[in-house]
């Protein structure tokens, strides 16, 4: 299996522009999750899905942000307008069921200038 | 509401015993542990449950008390691959489907 697989791996943009992040989880697994790590906060949970379905996204900074799991195979997220605020590493992972561990994807760096 | 671990970092000698834990002021369902290395993804390792288990993975254990809210992750005969910042993940909805991450403790073995 070749895990949870994230695009692009890094992705520097101007402040304005719209900025899409794809990840493709583990055939099988019913859950999925994005997540953002910054040095000051830390992974914060953004966004989580269950059978495609968005479960609970609390965690979406503000309406600038969207995610879609059209498929089980396939999940978004987008950010627009960004800003440089929004410059984090980005995860996103998945669970074959809750209470299982997560295996997370490598992460998309975003810097926005 | 995030957890907060301690020691926020710690360097050992290979071979050396640590002990890293994660306090919560709210009641957990279960706590997980990762471990990342720089620059890479989190990679799981254990999780534990309500009822004060104690898991083990190689000569990595942990344990949880639910009575404390708090849980600790134990590291024996460190070996440099151990090097990295571990993170607890605390699930405080149950289901385990919604962990909040602590702050991270940052461990380096040295020769």
């Amino acid at each position: 299996d070749a895990g949870v697989i994230q695009s692009p791996r890094h992705e520097v943009t101007e402040m304005g522009q719209e900025v899409t992040l794809r990840c493709k989880p583990i055939s099988g697994h019913d859950y999925l999750f994005w997540y953002r790590q910054t040095m000051m906060r830390g992974l914060e949970l953004l966004i989580y899905f269950n059978n495609n379905v968005p479960i609970d996204d609390s965690g979406m900074p503000e309406d600038r942000f969207s995610a879609k799991m059209p498929n089980a195979s396939f999940s978004t997220l987008k950010i627009q307008p960004s800003e440089p605020r929004d410059s984090a590493v980005y995860f996103c992972a998945s669970s074959v069921r809750g209470g299982y561990g997560y295996t997370f994807g490598s992460g998309t760096r975003l810097t926005v200038v | 509401q995030q957890p907060v671990q301690s020691p926020q970092a710690v360097i050992l000698r290979e071979g050396e015993d640590a002990v890293i834990n994660c306090s919560s002021s709210k009641a957990l369902y279960s706590v997980h542990w990762y471990r990342q290395k720089h620059g890479e993804a989190p990679i799981f390792l254990m999780i534990l449950l309500k009822g004060g288990e104690q898991k083990g993975h190689d000569k990595i254990s942990a344990s949880f008390n639910e009575k404390k809210q708090q849980s600790s992750l134990y590291l024996t005969a460190s070996q440099l691959s151990y090097s990295g910042t571990y993170f607890c993940g605390t699930d405080y909805t149950g289901g385990g489907n919604k962990l909040t991450f602590g702050t991270g403790t940052q461990l380096k073995v040295e020769l």
